[in-house]
């Protein structure tokens, strides 16, 4: 079985701390994913990876960054937290697939994170 | 045009009845279709993809248009563990094949 692992579920931070949400898969897939999850706006890529230390900019990524030295984990950084960053982050994994196309995804649980 | 449109629903409907979502999509060069489901507070998880041909997976069929730029998901015989927020996937083609994911379709089958 697939596993997608995040380092917390919930999270309470205040405005302008640094925060670091960590993700590990453990089915040595390339392409691994941050999104955040709100209310009436569903999933939103942040950032995505296709290999180690490889990164690119998803649909959302200002107030964000990542980090990918290893293969099997995904880390997202923001910077100076704000309260419009409240959200539930959700990493997720995947294989290349056939001819190129991203496999399915598998996420993991998400991480419930509030901003003060 | 957002990219990838749902009717957020919700879709109620008594169980054993027969229940069709819609999906579009804006771009044409998009590669790849998924269904996902998403139970309340837990993560999406596929449900199934979506071919040219249509496939059928027992109570479930998914089918693709690309001439209308829409996939479909069907639900036969809805069970109340039916209940859930389906989600259409879409990867378009930019490089690195990036998923897109719609807004979800928020289904409640009631007994």
């Amino acid at each position: 079985d697939v596993k997608v692992t995040q380092s917390s579920r919930y999270l309470v931070k205040r405005t302008g701390e640094k925060v670091f949400l960590e993700c590990v898969q453990d089915m040595d897939h390339e392409n691994m994913f941050w999104y955040r999850q709100d209310p009436g706006l569903g999933l939103r890529l942040i950032y995505f990876s296709y290999d180690v230390k490889m990164k690119e900019k998803g649909d959302i990524p200002e107030g964000y960054s990542v980090s990918r030295e290893k293969k099997e984990r995904f880390s997202l950084i923001l910077e100076s937290a704000s309260t419009n960053q409240t959200s539930m982050y959700l990493c997720a994994s995947s294989s290349y697939g056939t001819g190129g196309h991203t496999d399915t995804q598998y996420f993991g649980p998400g991480t419930r994170l509030t901003v003060l | 045009r957002k990219e990838v449109e749902q009717d957020p629903g919700p879709f109620n409907v008594p169980e054993g009845a027969t229940v069709a979502f819609n999906c579009t999509y804006s771009n044409s060069a998009s590669q790849s279709f998924f269904w996902y489901r998403q139970d309340c507070r837990k993560e999406p998880k596929l449900l199934m993809s979506v071919y040219s041909s249509g496939n059928e997976d027992g109570r479930f069929t998914a089918q693709l248009n690309r001439a209308s730029q829409y996939i479909s998901l069907l639900i036969r015989d809805s069970k109340l563990s039916d209940s859930a927020t389906y989600l259409c996937v879409v990867t378009r083609s930019g490089g690195s094949y990036i998923p897109t994911f719609g807004r979800g379709t928020s289904l409640i089958v009631h007994p």
